[in-house]
Parts: C-alpha cells; sequence; structure tokens
C-alpha cells in the first residue's frame, strides 16, 4: 500500500543544534516528494522538492533535504536551528504525478529551546 | 500576489446548521484542493477540482458535504447540517498544473468549530 510516514511526532531540539526530521515512504517508484512547514494558525508553506536527479536539494530557510531510494526516505535536515524554526513540519509525497493529490505524513512538531 | 484567500478565518456555528467554506485560488492556477486537518486524522485531502471540474472526491466523508466550483476563481465547500465532529480547519490548496509536480499554495485556512 502507498504511504507517508513521519516516526517523530515531536522533537525538541536547542537553538544552533542541528535537526534532521524523518520521512518515509512505501511505494513502488520513486515518487515527488516534497516537505512543508506550519506555523501556529498558519497554512503551509513549501519548504522544498524533489523530483529527480540530484539526491540533496536544497530549499528556503537554509533547510536541504536528501532522497535516499535504498531507503526510502526523504530527511529534511539544517545545521544549526533558530528559535523562529519551530513550527510543524509535513512530509508530502505525490504517488502518482498525473491525477492524484499529494498524500500528508502526519507531521512533526519541532521545539526550540533557548 | 494574494495567495490563496480563504473566508472566514473563524466560524462557529451550532449543530444543524449550514455553514460554507469559501476560497480564492491564485490566479492563473488550474487546481484546486481542499483538506481538512484535525488531531487525530491529520490533513485530509476532501476534494479536488482541475479545470473547474471534479477530478477526486473519494475524501469527501458523507453526502453533508459539497464542493462546488462555479469558476475559476472561486470554490465553495457546504456542511449541511453540520455536527460537532466536523470541528476542523480546513484549508484550500492551488496549484499552476494539474500534475502534483509543482506543489500547492495553501491559504490560512478556516477554523470551523460546531457546538
Amino acid at each position: 500500500a502507498q504511504s507517508v510516514t513521519q516516526p517523530d511526532i515531536h522533537i525538541t531540539v536547542s537553538e544552533g543544534a542541528s535537526l534532521e526530521l524523518r520521512c518515509n515512504y512505501s511505494y513502488g517508484a520513486t515518487p515527488y516528494l516534497f516537505w512543508y512547514v506550519q506555523s501556529p494558525g498558519q497554512g503551509l508553506q513549501l519548504l522544498l522538492k524533489y523530483f529527480s536527479g540530484d539526491t540533496l536539494v536544497q530549499g528556503i530557510k537554509g533547510f536541504e533535504a536528501e532522497f535516499k531510494r535504498s531507503q526510502s526516505s526523504f530527511n529534511l535536515r539544517k545545521p544549526s536551528v533558530h528559535w523562529s524554526d519551530a513550527a510543524e513540519y509535513f512530509c508530502a509525497v505525490a504517488f502518482d504525478t498525473g491525477r492524484r493529490a499529494l498524500t500528508f505524513g502526519s507531521g512533526t512538531r519541532l521545539q526550540v529551546q533557548p | 500576489d494574494a495567495g490563496v484567500i480563504q473566508s472566514p478565518r473563524h466560524e462557529v456555528t451550532e449543530m444543524g446548521q449550514e455553514v460554507t467554506l469559501r476560497c480564492k485560488p491564485i490566479s492563473g492556477h488550474n487546481s484546486l484542493f481542499w483538506y481538512r486537518q484535525t488531531m487525530m486524522r491529520g490533513l485530509e485531502l476532501l476534494i479536488y477540482f482541475n479545470n473547474n471540474v471534479p477530478i477526486d472526491d473519494s475524501g469527501m466523508p458523507e453526502d453533508r458535504f459539497s464542493a462546488k466550483m462555479p469558476n475559476a476563481s472561486f470554490s465553495t465547500l457546504k456542511i449541511q447540517p453540520s455536527e460537532p465532529r466536523d470541528s476542523a480547519v480546513y484549508f484550500c490548496a492551488s496549484s499552476p498544473g494539474q500534475g502534483t509536480g509543482y506543489g500547492y499554495t495553501f491559504g490560512s485556512g478556516t477554523r470551523l468549530t460546531v457546538v
């Protein structure tokens, strides 16, 4: 079955520390992959996306993500977290690039400690 | 570019009443999506349109929910009659193409509370 999983419901990191948020998918082919961020009371904002080519993609706000086909993963990373990065992060997958909409993971809530 | 505009931002209604949520997509975007977000179920796709035509409404929970897109610049999601379990944040998103490769632009959402 096609699915997307974010194993971590909640993560707390200290400001300035590095961050990695996990995302795994189940699919017979390589899907299109996205990361979105949602600040409290706001809609979702696209951070980055992967379609093909270089498996390390750069996004906005200093985020990057790496696609690993062998692990069916698309983990989001940031070398140094800022207090303003506290938000909820969603991995999203397009299993069919034609007519089906994005499927979102359950989200990971990031808390940043001073 | 004003982005995707949703109204109202907040809606509180009594059980049994009709609720209408509105969305104006980004000009030029020809795909529009309605999602519902709850703590228990996360983000769920309700329905999506391409060129004003419903493509996939399999996520619409039941007949109490209906959605329309009479033209390229306006869509509504209606719940009649509303029930407390419909309480959620409803998001509208638009995309410039039918394919999912473009990513979506989301509105700020409508927080619906049914009492």
